[in-house]
């Protein structure tokens, strides 16, 4: 079965510094990968998905940017923070099949102060 | 598009009691439906899914949901929970053909009390 590393688990960030977080995935090749965010009292939002090593789909148009370099590798950037960036990142991952479900990481959370 | 609504943001019950938490979503083409559940700090857990077939879906943890084409709702349901089960319960729905691509609810925090 799929496990996906997040890290880090926490992260408090001041407002403009850049960021990085990092998602790994073990158990499957070539899956799909996806970054949530879930915003407080909020459900989840998709921000990126990737269907292959370089291939980005942004859902929403924000401050943020996703890179997969390698095939097993997610990784989510910005070169400034904002305060609204703030909240509880999660990866995920599936096989890319039709009935495939979502498997999650066990997400990082973003304080931007 | 499809959406989601979870009609209850909160869902306080005595353990060992029946619970429900409702979910009702919108599409204008087939979909699949599935619960997670997170637990504090976590990530989110595949509780159940509905693909086709049978309109009620078992899960892992005793609980089960039925999926309600007419009413377009797919409500989570067990017959009596643990203090175990307190956590937020997230429905989503995804077009079919496209199952790991999901729009999620809001989300149903679910606290089981003594």
């Amino acid at each position: 079965s799929q496990t996906i590393h997040q890290w880090p688990a926490t992260l408090v960030q001041p407002v403009g510094s850049p960021l990085s977080l990092e998602c790994t995935v073990e158990g499957t090749s070539n899956p799909n990968l996806y970054w949530y965010r879930q915003a407080a009292g909020r459900g989840l939002q998709l921000l990126f998905y990737s269907v292959g090593i370089g291939q980005i789909s942004s859902e929403v148009p924000q401050n943020l940017s996703a890179s997969r370099p390698q095939d097993r590798q997610f990784i989510l950037s910005s070169k400034k923070l904002l305060l609204s960036d703030s909240g509880f990142y999660l990866c995920a991952s599936a096989t890319g099949f039709d009935n495939s479900p979502l498997h999650f990481g066990n997400g990082t959370r973003l304080t931007v102060t | 598009a499809q959406s989601v609504t979870q009609l209850d943001s909160q869902v306080p019950v005595f353990e060992e009691a029946p619970v429900e938490l409702r979910c009702n979503y919108s599409s204008s083409v087939s979909v699949y439906l599935f619960w997670y559940v997170q637990y504090p700090n976590q990530g989110l857990q595949l509780l159940l899914k509905y693909l086709s077939g049978s309109t009620l879906v078992k899960g892992i943890n005793g609980f089960e949901a039925e999926f309600n084409k007419s009413q377009t709702s797919f409500h989570l349901r067990k017959p009596s929970v643990h203090i175990s089960d307190t956590a937020e319960y997230f429905c989503a729905v995804s077009r079919s053909g496209t199952a790991s691509k999901l729009t999620f609810g809001t989300g149903t925090r679910l606290q089981v009390t003594l």
